[in-house]
């Protein structure tokens, strides 16, 4: 009984290509976010959604566009794909917005 | 959010207490500081917080100093599957949804 999970594990795609990563939770949070962890490891947040409104967004590209069909799911667009988006990116939830964040397994992504 | 200071890399014997410091000099009084750990290849899974009183729970205890810059993250008896690289994070509680980690400090548990 997965809490946060994503789909797919891996992923490598070409240059220009446009794709998704889902996620899902089962613990009944109100809040869901992304992260892009780097090749140097650091954790840096994206998104995030409560209540179906974004609540944060930093300065990512506007290529990268989270959708939240209902409030178990969280899924990230990322559209003309570059090198550089070449990363593991983590799905989290928590109950709010102040409580402590749980985290899928990760998306590993190649940009080739 | 305050920065954190952690030791980039510990070692420790199996079944011995692990104790990871955190230097948070620069921390305000309505931040938490948070511990994560994340296993190779997986999630960062949360391990405790706290605010400035000391805290336990079934994975871990919590020293924050009484001055609040720095805290220490203890596992009692630390297991190989615990080698991990523990994050310690400083953040507002209310009404931020950012957590910035960090380099961490890699543990590895021997045998």
């Amino acid at each position: 009984d997965t809490a946060v999970s994503q789909t797919p594990k891996y992923l490598v795609t070409q240059m220009g290509n446009d794709k998704s990563i889902k996620c899902e939770q089962n613990l009944g949070h109100d809040t869901m976010y992304w992260y892009k962890q780097d090749s140097k490891k650091f954790l840096k947040i994206m998104f995030s959604y409560n209540n179906k409104e974004l609540i944060i967004n930093e300065t990512v590209p506007n290529r990268f566009s989270p959708k939240s069909p209902d409030k178990a799911h969280l899924n990230l667009h990322i559209n003309s794909l570059e090198l550089g988006d070449s990363a593991v990116y983590f799905c989290a939830s928590s109950l709010g917005p102040e409580e402590t964040q749980y985290f899928g397994p990760g998306t590993r992504l190649l940009v080739l | 959010d305050a920065k954190t200071t952690q030791p980039p890399s510990m070692d420790c014997a199996e079944g011995r207490a692990a104790n990871l410091p955190c230097n948070h000099s620069t921390i305000s009084g309505n931040e938490y500081v948070y511990w994560y750990r994340q296993i190779h290849s997986q999630g960062p899974q949360y391990i405790i917080h706290g605010l400035k009183n000391n805290e336990t729970n079934e994975m871990a205890s919590l020293i924050i100093t009484e001055d609040r810059k720095s805290s220490t993250l203890i596992l009692p008896h630390a297991t190989l599957r615990d080698t991990a690289v523990y994050y310690c994070i400083v953040r507002v509680f209310y009404n931020n949804n950012d957590m910035r980690f960090g380099a961490g400090t890699r543990l590895t548990v021997k045998p």
